[in-house]
């Protein structure tokens, strides 16, 4: 079955401290992964997709993600965060070249940022 | 970067009326449009997929007579809550993609209060 799980609910950091959020997958094929932040009341940012190619993927904010397929993760990173990163992020996954275009979304990770 | 309007923002209306939602995609050809709902603290959920031009097609569980869509050109779709009931009061979130395979692109999504 095709899932994405979110472990952390909730992750809190230092503002400045370094992060990781993690996701991993379950998918029959090559999947698309994607990471979206999500801020309260609003709709969702895209920050960062994998296709193919190089599995260190640059997003803007100065976010990036790992794809590792040996252990079918897609981990969030970001070197020093800043308070306006508190939100909600979701880890996504989606199939490659095909009709059926649906977008499977993980939990969500909410991130509080600690003065 | 590709930027997708959703409208209103957030409604609150009476048991028993209908309530049109609207999402435009702004600067491209939205050939495909998708509508989630999002309840607290929890992910998106796939309500529906919409292509220009062809009826939509509804997850399972979801009434096609209860949320009506409408994709009748390439830059706007709509989602009708036909008859809304307080159970209905969520956040209701749009996006849209151009060609196959390309991010989907979200809007801010609509709070809406059924009283």
């Amino acid at each position: 079955a095709q899932s994405v799980t979110q472990p952390d609910i909730h992750i809190t950091v230092s503002e400045g401290a370094s992060l990781e959020l993690r996701c991993n997958y379950s998918y029959g094929a090559t999947p698309y992964l994607f990471w979206y932040v999500q801020s309260p009341g609003q709709g969702l940012q895209l920050l960062l997709k994998y296709f193919s190619g190089d599995t260190l993927v640059q997003g803007i904010k100065g976010f990036e993600a790992e794809f590792k397929r040996s252990q079918s993760s897609f981990n969030l990173r970001k070197p020093s965060v800043h308070w306006s990163d508190a939100a909600e992020y979701f880890c996504a996954v989606g199939p490659g070249y095909s009709s059926a275009s649906k977008i499977i979304f993980g939990s969500g990770t909410r991130l509080s940022i600690r003065p | 970067g590709a930027v997708v309007s959703q409208h209103p923002s957030r409604v609150i209306c009476k048991s028993g009326t209908s309530v049109k939602i609207e999402c435009r995609s702004l600067d491209f050809q939205a050939t495909t449009m998708f509508w989630y709902r999002q309840f607290p603290k929890q992910s998106l959920m796939l309500m529906a997929t919409s292509n220009e031009g062809s009826k939509a097609t509804y997850e399972q569980g979801v009434e096609k007579d209860k949320f009506l869509i409408n994709h009748a050109s390439l830059t706007l779709s709509t989602l009708t809550v036909t008859s809304a009931h307080p159970e209905d009061s969520s956040f209701y979130i749009c996006s849209a993609r151009g060609l196959e395979g390309q991010p989907q692109h979200f809007g801010d999504g609509t709070r809406l209060s059924i009283l």
